[in-house]
Order: C-alpha cells, then sequence, then structure tokens
C-alpha cells in the first residue's frame, strides 16, 4: 500500500503569492492533519480535517486554510506568502478523529519544503 | 494544554554505546505518547507509541521508552547505538479532546561517532 503523498517536493514562491499542497492519504484513513516545520524546530500543528469537516486548529493565521476532498485528499492554501512561511509542510494521515480513537498514530508524509523568496 | 520539552538539543554517542534522548511532558488529561524520527530531508515515522497499558514501550529498530507518571517523563532508550541511528528525534503528546493534535518537542539530533 503507498503511505502518504504528498506533491510538491520542492516549491519555491516569491513574497506575496499565494501557494498550493496537496496530500493523499493512505487508503483507508479519513483524517489528515497538516503541520509547519521550520528548519530547526518541531512540526507545529495547523490544521486536522475529518470527513471532510475542519476538526482542530493551530495557531495560525486567515492566510492558512484547508480543505478536504470526498476522496478523503487535501489541499492546504496559503495567501500572501512570507519569508517565514518558509518551512517543510507536512501531512499526516490517521484512522480516525474521535475521542475513542485518539491515541491512533499519525503517519506522516515526506513533506513539502517551501522557500519563499 | 499539552506540551513536551526535550532536554538537550543535540546528544554525540559512540557506536555501540547506550543512547539515552530525554523527554518530559505535561498534559491536563492522560496522555498519549510517541517517539518519531526524521532522517535529513525526510518526513517523519514512528519509534514507538504509548497509549495505556504496560508503561515499558518497544519500538522499531531496538529503540524503547519508558512511561514514568510519577516523573512526567517518556525517555527514549537504546542499548547499542548504530552508526545508522544519527537523526533527529522528535518526542510527541497527544491529546484526547476528540480530534489528534499533536505536540512536538523541539528535537534533539543524535550524532553517532564511530
Amino acid at each position: 500500500d503507498a503511505g502518504v503523498t504528498q506533491s510538491p517536493t520542492h516549491l519555491i514562491k516569491t513574497r506575496g503569492q499565494h501557494v498550493t499542497l496537496r496530500c493523499s492519504p493512505i487508503s483507508g484513513h479519513k483524517s489528515v492533519s497538516w503541520y509547519q516545520q521550520v528548519l530547526g524546530q518541531g512540526p507545529q500543528f495547523i490544521f486536522q480535517y475529518y470527513e471532510k469537516e475542519e476538526r482542530g486548529r493551530g495557531n495560525f493565521p486567515d492566510r492558512f486554510s484547508a480543505r478536504q476532498f470526498p476522496n478523503y485528499s487535501s489541499e492546504l492554501n496559503v495567501n500572501a506568502l512570507l519569508l517565514g512561511d518558509s518551512a517543510l509542510y507536512l501531512c499526516a494521515s490517521s484512522w480516525r478523529a474521535d475521542r475513542e480513537l485518539v491515541s491512533t498514530e499519525a503517519f506522516f508524509g515526506q513533506g513539502t519544503r517551501l522557500t519563499v523568496v | 494544554a499539552q506540551s513536551v520539552t526535550q532536554l538537550g538539543s543535540h546528544v554525540s554517542v559512540s557506536e555501540g554505546a547506550l543512547v539515552l534522548l530525554r523527554c518530559n511532558y505535561s498534559s491536563s488529561v492522560p496522555p498519549y505518547l510517541f517517539w518519531y524520527v526524521q532522517y535529513p530531508n525526510q518526513g517523519l515515522q514512528l519509534l514507538l507509541k504509548y497509549t495505556t497499558g504496560a508503561t515499558l514501550v518497544k519500538g522499531i529498530n531496538g529503540f524503547e521508552a519508558e512511561f514514568k507518571k510519577s516523573e512526567t517523563s517518556f525517555h527514549l532508550t537504546k542499548p547499542s547505538a548504530h552508526m545508522s541511528d544519527a537523526a533527529e528525534y522528535f518526542c510527541a503528546v497527544s491529546n484526547s479532546g476528540g480530534y489528534q493534535k499533536v505536540t512536538f518537542g523541539t528535537g534533539t539530533k543524535l550524532q553517532v561517532i564511530p
């Protein structure tokens, strides 16, 4: 089975531009989460989606948005890019988001390296 | 609120020596704890996880961790370091608030000296 796949793997954008990152979860997984990992730091939670609804949001500005599609794939959108948005963006999928299975591990993709110049 | 603190941003060990990476957590509810490894320019791979039950958890590649509630710790160990263990290791805690927000520590880079 394929793991979590993210595209593109690398991306260079100019300040002020918009970017869309894509993620396909492991087959059968209904929950997708997005994380930002700035160089030298641990990943920071951005969003979680389950069954196409936003179930959790981290401390990120409204320039960041996401959505989940009927096939459970997901897009992360960032508007008005800033230099500080340069990071590795990680997508993680897991079975479910409900309380009983909250301990289910998250499987991470290889990430998209975004560089804003 | 939940958080993890990893003590030591860089750890160096000799090949064959004991690996000990320290992690302390803070959680208002019973935590779910994880250790992830990240190789350069790659995503995160789960080493092991603690949910409930046995407090000594065994993971992949010979790693294990012990959940100590009284010390709020979840340290990662491996009896004998291998060159291939050189990577960055992240301790993480997951909430039980109805969705799976994982909070990561700042990471510990492990260097293995031949």
